[in-house]
């Protein structure tokens, strides 16, 4: 059983770029979030998709934005890339009361 | 004042001492609970998951809630190097997760 998987594993931008990270869920989960980790921090909600929809969202900008597939798969967006969203972004996916979260996305923005 | 406080460390014990890891949390109604390991540069791994007060139990890791002080506890029994990496808590409640901001923990041979 596959569990959540995320692509790609490292990247670096530049200032003002955009960025897109994908996520597919553990099997059977239909519901996905993401946080942004920065170093020596706890995971910092961002959104959360179900059925295709942002269900909720956390205290970042609208330059982040996502996107979930009718196969649960899902997608971070971030536009105009500063240096402070340089971070591990983590996608999670959950079912009931417990989240399980993929190996996480390196981003350096320079 | 956040959902959920961590003592961020660093902790470093010997091989063979118990651990004991602590968070507290805001809200008395909160009542699913859980600790994460997290490797240098890895996600975090699910460890521990408890439901309201008690213990729970699973191997060298105890998982221990106290609602009527709000704290949450691990304790990692005969410590080994292998569980050198940083332990979060993190709190279920309505839609969202969370999370503390870690304790770095290593276990020195």
């Amino acid at each position: 059983d596959a569990g959540v998987t995320q692509s790609p594993t490292h990247l670096i931008k530049t200032r003002g770029q955009q960025v897109t990270l994908r996520c597919s869920p553990k099997s059977g989960h239909d519901t996905v979030s993401w946080y942004q980790q920065a170093l020596g921090q706890g995971p910092q909600f961002i959104f959360q998709y179900y059925e295709e929809e942002e269900r909720q969202r956390g205290n970042f900008p609208d330059r982040f934005s996502g996107h979930q597939f009718p196969n649960y798969s899902s997608e971070l967006n971030v536009n105009a890339l500063l240096l402070g969203d340089s971070a591990l972004y983590l996608c999670a996916s959950s079912s009931g009361n417990t989240i399980y979260f993929g190996e996480g996305s390196w981003l350096t923005v320079v | 004042q956040k959902e959920v406080e961590q003592d961020p460390g660093p902790l470093s014990v010997p091989e063979g001492a118990i651990v004991s890891l602590n968070c507290t949390y805001s809200n008395s109604a909160f009542q699913y609970f859980m600790w994460y390991r997290q490797y240098s540069r890895k996600g975090p791994e699910l460890l521990m998951y408890t439901y309201s007060s008690g213990n729970k139990e699973d191997g060298r890791f105890t998982a221990q809630v106290d609602k009527s002080s709000k704290y949450i506890s691990l304790f990692i029994r005969d410590s080994q190097p292998s569980d050198s990496a940083t332990y979060l808590c993190a709190i279920h409640t309505g839609n969202q997760f969370y999370f503390g901001t870690g304790t770095s923990l290593t276990v020195i041979p």
